[in-house]
């Protein structure tokens, strides 16, 4: 099966720094999604890159505070941009692999203080 | 706006019972439901899927769909301590995208 890898697995910022994590997959897909995980909550969508397109965010989500890029198929970015202990979460990439499993990566743990 | 909605739990249940975890949505046009589980520091990943109304068996799990109440439940059977995380009921908003409940923890006691 399709291997995801993420980077940073884990990092701590200071506030109003911005952190980039890089998500590759080593199979050539469509579509890749950023979900965010805040402490003690469910996953919520923020974005969906395609690639040689912009992304499309979800409600409450902007392109200046999340940008997002996209140059190939099997690789993306997702910068977290002027940070706020706000912004401490667990931060997923995925891709759709198979019959329409959506699959994970390991996650990046950020922390802001 | 869609909702996904699940007891935060904790769910114990003795090793060997039956875990009984649910989920209800409010979008009645969803078509694809999921359940990931989700350990302490991992990421979630895919344990069931359910498109039909009626039961879905894989294993020890099986899959309890009816769009008519928009509601989704997890059977597991002879659970396990190695089964106790937390289970995230998930229903697809278009595009590809997923929407997902608060999870359920579920802890089984050896």
């Amino acid at each position: 099966s399709a291997v995801i890898s993420q980077k940073p697995s884990r990092d701590i910022c200071q506030r109003g720094t911005s952190l980039t994590i890089q998500c590759q997959v080593d199979s050539q897909v469509t579509m890749m999604f950023w979900y965010r995980q805040q402490p003690g909550q469910s996953l919520t969508l923020i974005a969906t890159a395609n690639q040689g397109s912009e992304a499309t965010y979800e409600s409450g989500f902007v392109i200046d505070k999340f940008p997002i890029s996209r140059p190939n198929l099997t690789f993306s970015t997702l910068t977290v941009s002027n940070m706020s202990p706000e912004d401490s979460s667990i931060y997923l990439c995925s891709v759709i692999l198979g019959a329409n499993v959506l699959t994970f990566g390991a996650g990046s743990r950020l922390t802001v203080l | 706006q869609k909702e996904v909605e699940q007891n935060s739990g904790p769910l114990s249940v003795p090793e060997g019972a039956i875990a009984s975890l649910n989920c209800t949505y409010s979008d009645r046009v969803s078509q694809s439901f999921f359940w990931y589980r989700q350990y302490s520091g991992k990421s979630p990943e895919l344990i069931m899927s359910i498109y039909s109304n009626g039961d879905k068996e894989d294993g020890r799990f099986t899959a309890q769909l009816n769009k008519a109440s928009q509601y989704v439940s997890l059977l597991i059977r002879d659970s396990q301590p190695s089964d106790s995380a937390t289970y995230l009921c998930a229903v697809e908003g278009g595009y590809s995208t997923l929407t997902f409940g608060k999870g359920t923890m579920l802890l089984v006691s050896p």
